[in-house]
């Protein structure tokens, strides 16, 4: 079976610390996305990487940046965490040869006071 | 703008009802399309997909989904829903097979005994 997992479940961290959330994943995807979660908005493309160190913004980067070092690895950084980035988020991964579906982790989430 | 529209926020049915869950997208061109499940605490699980061909897709855990292109749907059904299906459903649209979803707002099942 195919396994994303998240560093944490839960996470909670004060305005302007750095935050750090890590994503693996076991199958030798080359896709990785972060997600966030919100109640009434769905789910929402942070960044999305399709190759160790390639990297392309999704819908809502702002505040946001990325780092895939290792294949299996993908990390979403929050530089200076805003209450407003207080959600849940999840990670994914995906083959890119054919077509595929996301694989998505258990998610975290993140609380920031 | 393109879009994925659940018209229902939530939905509540009795045990061994049939269920239907609607989804709607604007785009021009067919699109990949997904229905995933959440269940509380979790991450999202794939439950079936069509990328072309017969436009009645089977899943897991006993749903089904029709595509209808002249309406733009892509409806999650189930004959008998059981109390483990209460969960929140996502309907996802990949509109060019860039490997990036846009998700549906998603429908909260509620299932009464």
């Amino acid at each position: 079976d195919v396994k994303v997992t998240q560093s944490s479940r839960y996470l909670v961290k004060r305005t302007g610390e750095k935050v750090f959330l890590e994503c693996v994943q076991d199958m030798d995807h080359e896709n990785m996305f972060w997600y966030r979660q919100d109640p009434g908005l769905g789910l929402r493309l942070i960044y999305f990487s399709y190759d160790v160190k390639m990297k392309e913004k999704g819908d809502i980067p702002e505040g946001y940046s990325v780092s895939r070092e290792k294949k299996e690895r993908f990390s979403l950084i929050l530089e200076s965490a805003s209450t407003n980035q207080t959600s849940m988020y999840l990670c994914a991964s995906s083959w890119s040869a054919g077509y595929n579906e996301q694989f998505f982790g258990p998610g975290t989430r993140l609380t920031v006071l | 703008a393109q879009s994925v529209t659940q018209p229902d926020i939530h939905i509540t049915v009795s045990e061994g009802a049939s269920l239907e869950l609607r989804c709607n997208y604007s785009y021009g061109a067919t699109p990949y399309l997904f229905w995933y499940v959440q269940s509380p605490g979790q991450g999202l699980q794939l439950l079936l997909k069509y990328f072309s061909g017969d436009t009645l897709v089977q899943g897991i855990k006993g749903f089904e989904a029709e595509f209808k292109r002249s309406q733009s749907s892509f409806n999650l059904r189930k004959p008998s829903v059981h109390w483990s299906d209460a969960a929140e459903y996502f309907c996802a649209v990949d509109p060019s097979g860039t490997y990036k979803y846009i998700f549906g707002t998603g429908t909260r099942l509620k299932v009464l005994a």
